[in-house]
């Protein structure tokens, strides 16, 4: 098992720019989450998909940000145009399960994202 | 309002020792209490899920406790090594908010030689 995979690790562009990141859930996990953690905030939910629907997406700062996940292996986070009160630490993270049955969550290693 | 909070935020102990970080929860209807590790520059690796139904987990020197009607859990770690210092967070999830994680902001930990 590969665990979660994300894609790029880094990431540093300018302001305006359109920032994608990538991510792939475990294979068989039927949740996907994507998270921001930043110092003074620590982790927030962004959106949380469920069996490729997406189910809670409160969490998302503005209309600059927007999540799609066209199948059960892959999901992209995007924001456009990019600022930089957007750079952190984005998590995807996966698990298996729905209400009230969780399986752990199981995160990846994170994009580090600097908007300049 | 739902909220997570972990106590201390840092905390220092000589490598053998035996410890206890905190965690309490503003609300007893949650469905599950998670307790993670975070390597500085990685994700976050879960460590045990505790269910609701649920008062403790164990998994070799971790021991999680949960008492909903206080609205705390602890993570005892016993005998503690060098390779235990990371940031360990808890999260839980609230019953009503679909599977969202409320986490804490982490206690970080340092184990001395």
């Amino acid at each position: 098992d590969a665990g979660v995979i994300q894609s790029p690790r880094h990431e540093v562009t300018e302001m305006g720019q359109e920032v994608t990141l990538r991510c792939k859930p475990i294979s068989g996990h039927n949740s996907l989450f994507w998270y921001r953690q930043t110092m003074m905030r620590g982790l927030e939910l962004l959106i949380y998909f469920n069996n490729n629907v997406p189910i809670d997406d409160s969490g998302m700062p503005e209309d600059r940000f927007s999540a799609k996940m066209p199948n059960a292996s892959f999901s992209t986070l995007k924001i456009q145009p990019s600022e930089p009160r957007d750079s952190a630490v984005y998590f995807c993270a996966s698990s298996l399960g729905s209400v009230p049955n969780y399986s752990p969550l199981h995160f990846g290693n994170g994009t580090r994202l600097t908007v300049t | 309002k739902q909220e997570v909070t972990q106590i201390p935020a840092a905390l220092s102990v000589p490598e053998g020792e035996n410890l206890v970080l905190n965690c309490s929860f503003t609300d007893s209807a949650i469905y599950n209490l998670q307790w993670f590790r975070q390597d500085p520059g990685k994700g976050l690796t879960s460590l045990l899920l505790i269910q609701s139904s649920q008062r403790e987990q164990t998994s070799g020197r971790l021991n999680a406790s949960l008492d909903k009607s206080s609205g705390r859990s602890t993570l005892y770690i016993a005998a503690s090594q060098p390779g235990d210092s990371a940031t360990y967070l808890c999260a839980v999830i609230y019953t009503g908010t679909a599977s969202k994680l409320t986490f804490g902001t982490g206690t970080r930990l340092q184990v001395t030689l």
